[in-house]
């Protein structure tokens, strides 16, 4: 079953704006990923934050983290059109298994 | 580089022939998996091995079968290829130490099964 949700579905913003993207999941995890794909091509990882953390940084993405309401959401600002593509996230709940929700697809209009 | 290579890119087949997807990694890599991506589903697990001869069903194994001889590859069997196998094919690999390593895919395969 799929683990990680991502809201919403699809996002259609203007260059220079924020875009903000959302993950809910059901389990208790050890750490959530987010991953972003290009039209056809493999993911590419983005973040990776723990459970015991809260807010991670990195270059124009800030990722947070509330377990407690089992959620997360990526951000990125000053989108650019080269950010168009498909965001993942991804949970760990320990074992083998990383599960990767259904995605969202960022268009950034120029 | 480090990288993931999986061949071929574009497959188009019949049902019922026999056909191998490769999958290799030059990163010393322990994990690797395989995915299918399919329109409203996202990324499902169709199996994983946690090193040389290791493997072990993911989500979605019906009709897949692999192989871990060797702890750089790790290809996908479909040994009677199905239409509803038609779909995207990641693979994917990262460390031992699977749950703070990130993963590196593929570029993919896209497979037609008609």
């Amino acid at each position: 079953s799929q683990q990680g949700e991502e809201d919403p579905q699809a996002l259609s913003i203007q260059e220079g704006e924020n875009a903000t993207m959302n993950c809910s999941y059901k389990t208790s995890i050890n750490n959530l990923q987010w991953y972003r794909q290009n039209s056809g091509r493999g993911l590419v990882h983005l973040i990776l934050i723990r459970s015991n953390e809260r807010e991670k940084h990195s270059g124009r993405l800030r990722v947070t983290l509330d377990t407690s309401k089992k959620s997360s959401s990526l951000l990125i600002t000053a989108s650019r059109a080269a950010d168009t593509a498909s965001y993942f996230c991804a949970t760990d709940g320990g074992g083998s298994r990383l599960t990767f929700g259904e995605g969202t697809q960022l268009t950034v209009n120029p | 580089e480090a990288q993931v290579t999986q061949n071929p890119r574009y497959l188009i087949t019949v049902t019922g022939k026999k056909l191998t997807v490769t999958c290799s990694q030059n990163m010393n890599h322990e994990y690797m998996s395989w995915y299918r991506q399919d329109p409203g589903l996202g990324l499902r697990q169709i199996y994983y091995s946690m090193n040389v001869e290791v493997t072990d069903k993911g989500d979605v194994p019906e009709g897949y079968k692999v192989s871990r001889k060797e702890k750089r590859n790790f290809p996908l069997i479909l040994e009677s290829p199905s239409p509803n196998q038609t779909s995207l094919y990641f693979c994917a690999s990262t460390k031992r130490d699977r749950g703070t390593s990130p993963l590196h895919f593929g570029n993919g395969t896209r497979l037609t099964v008609t």
